[in-house]
């Protein structure tokens, strides 16, 4: 299984786009049938799908998120991105990216990076 | 948007006692549920998909069944390391959605 990590800034001021990539080792994102996802926790709270990226570069989003949310994929780093425009403090979460070797489930995840937006 | 509604919140029992979880869809998503459980602090693991058939490496103990849109998790004898949170997925339809979850505390 591949194995990922989250990066990025772990401060976002509010009215800012939030911005994160996942970096993929052990499996490329252009493996056929793969999606890489990403997903996130309020602290204290529920799991939400935010969306996911297709290995042929289509992308699935969460329709509560959709105007403010983009994701996508460098295949020179074996790295995908998410970002999340104009935060608010309701997007302080811990954030996940996920692996799902095509049949919409999460097998592998990142250990998830925490995100506060606050000024 | 498919909820997945799952009880109890929470669950308190004893190591050795057996463990009923349960999440009902809000319409039909045929078998196409997955168990996930999450310990404080990590990320959470796959136990179960397409409702019945246990991830690789999962012991056992652990196992799914459907009824219709009522969908059970049951944990045949609690192990110390299954003190967690357990949540439930859907991928019948787009937007992929998860259960609230239920918390297995000790008792």
């Amino acid at each position: 299984q591949p194995q990922l990590k989250e990066s990025g800034p772990g401060l976002v001021k509010p009215s800012e786009t939030l911005s994160l990539t996942c970096t993929v080792s052990g499996g490329s994102i252009r493996t056929d049938n793969n999606f890489w996802g990403w997903i996130r926790q309020p602290p204290g709270k529920g799991l939400e799908w935010i969306g996911s990226l297709y290995y042929s570069g289509t992308t699935y989003y969460n329709p509560s998120l959709r105007s403010r949310v983009s994701i996508s994929g460098d295949t020179s780093k074996n790295q995908f991105s998410l970002k999340l425009s104009s935060a608010t403090a309701a997007d302080t979460a811990v954030y996940y990216c996920a692996w799902d070797p095509g049949d919409y489930w999460f097998a592998s995840w990142g250990q998830g990076t925490l995100v506060t937006v606050s000024s | 948007e498919i909820v997945l509604t799952q009880s109890p919140v929470t669950l308190s029992l004893s190591p050795g006692e057996r463990a009923t979880l349960s999440c009902r869809a809000s319409q039909s998503i045929y078998s196409y549920l997955a168990w996930y459980q999450q310990k404080p602090g990590q990320a959470p693991r796959l136990l179960i998909s397409d409702a019945s058939n246990r991830a690789t490496g999962i012991p056992a103990r652990f196992s799914g069944s459907q009824s219709g849109t009522d969908f059970t998790l049951t944990i045949s004898s609690l192990e110390p390391e299954d003190f967690a949170v357990y949540y439930c997925q859907q991928r019948s339809t787009w937007p992929l959605t998860f259960g609230g979850g239920t918390k297995v505390e000790i008792k």
